[in-house]
């Protein structure tokens, strides 16, 4: 199993729609993870860090399932400036606060 | 407050040509990382330093080296460049300690090798 795994989309929604990205993770011994947004040919930015079963800021829900090893983020009322690479982050096996990235989801909002 | 820099920005190499790549932040942190970003790889970790002269290998270390003289610079090396090496490369830091583990983001370098 790889370390993280997302579905890599694309996710094509209309204004407005909610949708929602999972991600599954290997590393049990885990207990922080992020969302991390990237604009095309832009640097990964934070979204939002996940410490216990979720965190909510404005239209977008993280949420964590320790017991299945997985965490979604949920966008609700999309607008057209959502449009990104959603990265599913979470920290590494290893010291030195490294983390793994996943390959990335990849949404367009349509107007 | 600039965050963190990357020079430079484009660069075109032939096969066998060398070329260091300067990361550079101002916030202090003591961790810095390379990455290189391939279509449908996501992330991965070249080299990292945990603090001033030190340095240590990630996932993929071959071909690069790196060095850390200063705690604010983070220096990624080609010795000779390969086709395999085009990619864009993104440096990031990160405080020591903390419950965050949010790695801040240079704007990345494209490189392309022919």
């Amino acid at each position: 199993r790889k370390e993280v795994e997302q579905d890599p989309g694309p996710f094509n929604v209309p204004e407005g729609a909610t949708v929602a990205f999972n991600c599954t993770y290997s590393n049990s011994a885990s207990q922080s993870f992020f969302w991390y947004r990237q604009d095309c040919r832009k640097e990964p930015k934070l979204l939002m860090s996940v410490y216990s079963s979720g965190n909510e800021d404005g239209r977008f829900t993280a949420q964590l399932n320790r017991a299945s090893q997985y965490i979604s983020l949920l966008i609700r009322d999309s607008k057209l400036s959502d449009s990104a690479t959603y990265l599913c982050v979470v920290p590494s096996s290893g010291s030195a606060r490294q983390l793994t990235f996943g390959s990335g989801t990849q949404l367009t909002v349509l107007p | 407050n600039a965050g963190v820099t990357q020079t430079p920005k484009f660069r075109v190499l032939k096969t066998g040509q060398s070329m260091t790549l300067l990361c550079a932040q101002d916030m202090n942190h003591e961790y810095m990382y390379w990455y290189r970003q391939d279509p449908g790889m996501g992330l991965r970790l070249i080299h990292y330093s945990v603090g001033e002269g030190t340095t240590a290998k990630g996932e993929v270390p071959d071909g690069y080296n790196v060095s850390r003289l200063k705690k604010q610079n983070f220096l990624l090396g080609l010795e000779s460049a390969a086709p395999s090496q085009t990619s864009v490369y993104f440096c990031a830091s990160s405080k020591l300690a903390g419950v965050s583990y949010e790695q801040y983001f240079g704007p990345g370098t494209r490189l392309t090798v022919t």
